[in-house]
């Protein structure tokens, strides 16, 4: 059974700073994805980490994938408090299929 | 870009009745689409599989007999909570993908039940 493991689970960061989100997971995956949701809102895509060594960035967030260890980060940059939200990363159950399973997800606050 | 709609955003019912929710894929075709529910500050759990024009997949744990689910075109499928129960009263999001890369998400659906 595929699990997927976030840390930290609480993040609470003061802007401007630098950290890096951790997900890990437990069985050999082709897609990895990375997810935004705003309180009482649903999922924002960010990311899809489909291979070996990708690297994606967008604004101040970067996410990575070494299949090799299960592991994929999302780095955040100079934090701002817009950043404010609970991230959470996915792995695909199959290849070439759709079901996810989700991380607890980390809950992120970026005090001015 | 492709969007998946969902329909309620909020329902409030009495114990006991159904409730209905809907998800369309507004300009690309699902020939399968998913379920996840969301109790508050945890995450999400995918609870079935709806595969047009045949019977959804459920998830171990998940009673299909409670979770009805309906999946009558490309795009379209419907989640119905029967006899709904306070213990059911979750965030619902639906997804479907337009291909495995690029998966879209309702705007979920919060259900309270009294």
């Amino acid at each position: 059974e595929l699990k997927v493991e976030q840390n930290p689970l609480f993040l609470s960061m003061q802007e401007g700073k630098n950290y890096t989100i951790y997900c890990n997971y437990s069985t050999t995956s082709d897609r990895l994805y990375w997810y935004r949701q705003d309180p009482g809102k649903s999922l924002e895509s960010l990311f899809v980490l489909l291979s070996n060594g990708a690297v994606k960035q967008e604004g101040r967030l970067m996410a990575s994938l070494d299949t090799k260890a299960r592991l994929s980060t999302l780095h955040i940059t100079a934090a701002v408090h817009d950043l404010s939200a609970t991230y959470f990363c996915a792995v695909a159950r199959e290849a070439s299929g759709s079901r996810l399973t989700f991380g607890e997800g980390t809950q992120l606050t970026v005090n001015p | 870009g492709a969007v998946v709609s969902q329909h309620p955003s909020r329902v409030i019912c009495k114990s006991g009745t159904s409730v209905k929710i809907e998800c369309r894929s507004l300009d690309f075709q699902a020939t399968t689409m998913f379920w996840y529910r969301q109790f508050p500050k945890q995450s999400l759990m995918l609870m079935a599989t709806s595969n047009e024009g045949s019977k959804a997949t459920y998830e171990q744990g998940v009673e299909k007999d409670k979770f009805l689910i309906n999946h009558a075109s490309l795009t379209l499928s419907t989640l119905t909570v029967t006899s709904a129960h306070p213990e059911d009263s979750s965030f619902y999001i639906c997804s479907a993908g337009q291909t495995n890369e690029k998966l879209f998400f309702g705007s979920g659906t919060q259900l309270s039940v009294l």
